[in-house]
């Protein structure tokens, strides 16, 4: 199975900061990377699909780079409502396995 | 609106036996590949099964394989997993999940709220 390791496990930061978070592919991916938010009692939410792509409605300061097996997901000016936690899954091969979790909260 | 609503999760004993369901609303749930995901209290998210669009392909995590079965109604646009000789490590949140994109760069653009089995003597 392909381990996804992300970085850091968790972070504080303050409204309006410049949050990055990383996730290390065991092997190459290619570019079969997702990242979701996750909050607790909530339905996780898809942010980022093929390493760089954003689904409809999520909005831009969201965004994902990245491709082989190193990738981030960079939030530009956090909002209060992204505090939560962040999980990237790899899709490139079965089964797809998920990171960690990096949770965000407030300083 | 589309929704995913999971339920029959609960408290059995080490051994026994579950099910699960998922409901499905506000989509074509006959189109697409369905999902379950499990989260231990306090742990990340873990693939579980796999089900394509007709039932026909299925897939398990090795740590459940041979012991859940995953199924669905399309007629009744629900998913269904039936979980056999439960251990406690199989305590966790059951998140069903739709996905889109096919064989290309998929991914799961709906899940439900969750449904909480806990496996205790």
């Amino acid at each position: 199975d392909i381990q996804m390791t992300q970085s850091p496990s968790s972070l504080s930061a303050s409204v309006g900061d410049r949050v990055t978070i990383t996730c290390r592919a065991s092997q190459s991916i290619s570019r079969y990377l997702n990242w979701y938010q996750h909050k607790p009692g909530t339905a996780p939410k898809v942010l980022v699909y093929a390493a760089s792509s954003l689904p409809s409605g999520v909005p831009s300061r969201f965004s994902g780079s990245g491709s082989g097996t190193d990738f981030s997901l960079t939030i530009s000016g956090l909002q209060s409502e992204d505090f939560a936690t962040y999980y990237c899954q790899q899709t490139f091969s079965s089964p797809s396995t998920f990171g960690q979790g990096t949770k965000v909260d407030m300083k | 609106e589309r929704q995913l609503v999971e339920s029959g999760g609960g408290l059995v004993q080490p051994g026994r036996s579950l099910r699960l369901s998922c409901a499905a609303s506000g989509f074509a749930f006959d189109d697409y590949a369905m999902y379950w995901v499990r989260q231990p209290p306090g742990k990340g998210l873990e693939w579980v099964s796999f089900i394509g669009w007709n039932g026909d392909n299925k897939d398990y995590a090795d740590s459940v394989k041979g012991r859940f079965t995953i199924s669905r109604d399309n007629a009744k646009k629900s998913l269904y997993l039936q979980m056999n000789s439960l251990r406690p490590e199989d305590t966790a949140f059951y998140y069903c999940a739709k996905e889109v994109g096919g064989n290309a760069f998929w991914y799961l653009d709906l899940w439900g709220r969750g449904t909480l089995v806990t496996v205790s003597s």
